[in-house]
């Protein structure tokens, strides 16, 4: 089974600065039609996931472009440019080249404000 | 616009069984899947399975085989999570969200479903 490991555990950010959050996949994440299936999502407190990104670097419509996702093969980054207050939450990331059988979470990174 | 609403919280005794509903509309159901996520509290999150809307077909996590049925109602756009001999720690928030064809991702969630168990 594919394992996602996401990096650091916890992110305090001052606002206005960068944060970065990692996330690396115990296999290759290239299906074979080419595509890479990872995504990220944000949790606010209280509230239910919402995607961000699919296919490693395609934003959501809404999502504002201050967020950024990169990588390849089994490393992949999650940038938000310039944090701001309402980006406060756990951050996840999911496979889902490995599917079927299942799709797989990262354990989270919790952003918060210095 | 899409959207999932779920059944309310529930409170279930160690050893029986909750049924948890997730109605979708602003979309075509049968185009979609659904997968069923939970949250235990203050945890990260859990996929537990996934049903076609199309033709009702499923695969469920390895822990869960045995204790999930996951089914639709196409007629209502309600798909259904049911768990079965619960435990103090299938104690959780519940999710549905839907999956693109492909199923590789989920893009909408449901507003989520607390499950209590507790003695």
């Amino acid at each position: 089974d594919v394992v996602m490991t996401q990096s650091p555990l916890s992110l305090p950010v001052t606002l206005g600065q960068p944060a970065s959050i990692s996330c690396r996949s115990s296999q290759s994440l290239v299906y074979s039609d080419g595509n890479t299936y990872l995504n990220w999502f944000q949790q606010r407190p209280g509230q239910s996931p919402r995607r961000l990104i699919y296919k490693v670097s395609n934003r959501d419509s809404g999502v504002p472009d201050r967020f950024s996702g990169s990588g390849s093969g089994t490393d992949f980054t999650l940038k938000i440019s310039r944090v701001e207050a309402e980006d406060v939450g756990v951050y996840y990331c999911m496979q889902g080249t490995h599917w079927p059988p299942r799709l797989t979470f990262g354990g989270g990174t919790k952003v918060e404000i210095k | 616009q899409v959207q999932l609403v779920q059944s309310g919280a529930e409170v279930k005794k160690p050893g029986a069984s909750v049924k948890v509903s997730c109605k979708a509309s602003g979309y075509t159901f049968t185009s979609y899947g659904i997968s069923w996520v939970r949250q235990a509290p203050g945890q990260g999150l859990e996929w537990m399975g996934w049903i076609s809307a199309y033709n009702g077909n499923t695969n469920y996590a390895q822990k869960l085989q045995g204790r999930v049925t996951m089914t639709t109602d196409t007629s209502t756009s309600t798909a259904y999570m049911e768990l079965r001999s619960l435990r103090s720690d299938d104690t959780a928030v519940y999710y549905c969200a839907r999956n693109p064809r492909g199923g590789e991702t989920v893009d909408y969630w449901g507003q989520g479903t607390l499950v209590t168990v507790s003695s």
